[in-house]
């Protein structure tokens, strides 16, 4: 079983549009991060969060963390298409643990 | 802000013959670097654990003899694929993170590997 669920799988939006995707775990986090992926490519960093009910904005992004460190989710305000791509988040378990385990990714496209 | 960078960004090889992949922390020290591999479409398989100046640490299921990595230095780690035959064609993509446990995680770029 999957520890670490994300949802939708794909997610196909309007651009302008608002969206959510959401990660869910298993067990509570001790660090849940955010990543984005471009088909091929590296990931790059959004966001980390570690506190529960912790919230982090950064441009058009915002991700939150329930107070039981269980679920997070990545909300997108006005989607551009520069917003398309791979979302993937990771998570660690205990503190100290440096390597993440990743939820299945959520492609996301933006259509114009 | 840190970079980790990999090399090849992509390569062909015939079966049977071995590839090496290096990721390099690129103005940070790394002792512990994370390699993964991701098939088409899907998610990152975390498949080890390389830590500098010892044995890398393996996930259940990966083959350590098909899959040599070393950690040589505090910047670099390489991940040779051994013998390699079609089937172990992925995408590979390490990471490290700056100072200890926690802060940020850095990825590379990636390395595509065809084996023909």
């Amino acid at each position: 079983s999957q520890e670490l669920e994300q949802s939708p799988q794909s997610l196909i939006v309007q651009e302008g549009k608002n969206l959510t995707i959401n990660c869910t775990s298993s067990k509570t986090l001790y660090g849940l991060y955010w990543y984005k992926q471009k088909y091929g490519e590296g990931l790059i960093f959004l966001m980390m969060l570690q506190k529960g009910g912790e919230e982090k904005s950064h441009e058009k992004i915002t991700a939150k963390l329930d107070e039981k460190k269980q679920q997070s989710s990545l909300h997108i305000t006005a989607s551009q298409p520069s917003h398309a791509g791979i979302y993937l988040c990771g998570a660690g378990w205990t503190q100290g643990a440096q390597k993440l385990v990743f939820g299945q990714g959520t492609r996301l496209t933006i259509n114009p | 802000g840190a970079v980790v960078s990999q090399h090849p960004s992509w390569v062909i090889c015939k079966s049977g013959t071995s590839v090496k992949i290096e990721c390099r922390s690129l103005d940070f020290q790394a002792t512990t670097m994370f390699w993964y591999r991701q098939f088409p479409k899907q998610s990152l398989m975390l498949m080890a654990t390389s830590n500098e100046g010892s044995k890398a640490t393996y996930e259940q299921g990966v083959e350590k003899d098909k899959f040599l990595i070393n950690h040589a230095s505090l910047t670099l780690s390489t991940l040779t694929v051994t013998s390699a035959h079609p089937e172990d064609s992925s995408f590979y993509i390490c990471s490290a993170r700056e100072g200890q446990n926690t802060g940020e995680l850095f990825f590379g770029e990636g390395s595509r590997l065809t084996v023909l």
